[in-house]
């Protein structure tokens, strides 16, 4: 069974630029979440989707940040514009009637 | 203060010792428990669930105490491959998921 999927592995930008990360859940998990993780911490909520239904989003940056989750499969997540500050690995991960979290590879984000 | 905090570490270990995480949580109301490690620059991975009777898994071994609000990890005859690092993770009524910023192991021969 494959896991969760993200793309990019890897993203460097310079300030101000915007960026994208999409991620692809494992077939049949309805909730889906996007963390973000810095060095040295542990992965810190941005949004949970139940289905295509944020249920939870109250610690993303709305100026900034915004994701979606169309047909509640596949999910975006964007920054724009990026800043300095931005720079981690962006983790998706997605679980069944949310019980254990299977995470994907991570998106590192570099702004330079 | 953090929802979930673990202890902060590292911790260095020769091989062969038995080492002890403990994780507590702030919301009383929470419904399930997770340790997941976390190897250098991969992702997070189920190590195993938290069970309120407590749970063993060959070396590994998980408790919960509800009343103190704390869960921990017990690993014996440590290997030089559990060198990683150990995220708690708690779950709430309606199903976020909150980790601690992890504990980092370090196995010696």
């Amino acid at each position: 069974e494959a896991g969760v999927v993200q793309s990019p592995r890897y993203k460097i930008i310079e300030k101000k630029q915007p960026v994208a990360f999409w991620c692809n859940p494992i077939s049949g998990h309805n909730t889906l979440y996007w963390y973000l993780q810095n060095l040295g911490q542990g992965p810190e909520l941005l949004i949970r989707y139940e289905n295509e239904e944020a249920v939870d989003d109250s610690q993303l940056p709305k100026d900034r940040f915004s994701a979606e989750r169309l047909k509640g499969v596949d999910s975006t997540l964007k920054i724009q514009p990026a800043e300095l500050g931005d720079s981690a690995v962006y983790l998706c991960a997605s679980s069944f009637s949310a019980g254990e979290l299977f995470f994907g590879e991570g998106s590192r984000l570099t702004v330079l | 203060r953090k929802e979930v905090e673990q202890d902060p570490g590292p911790f260095n270990v020769p091989e062969g010792a038995t080492v002890a995480f403990n994780c507590t949580y702030s919301n009383s109301a929470s419904q399930s428990f997770f340790w997941y490690r976390q190897d250098c620059r991969k992702e997070p991975k189920l190590l195993m669930s938290v069970y309120s009777s407590g749970n063993e898994d060959g070396r590994f071994t998980a408790q919960l105490n509800r009343a103190s609000q704390y869960i921990s990890l017990l690993i014996r005859d440590s290997k030089l491959s559990d060198s990683a690092t150990y995220l708690c993770a708690v779950n709430g009524w309606a199903g976020k998921s909150t980790f601690g910023d992890g504990t980092t192991l370090t196995v010696k021969p």
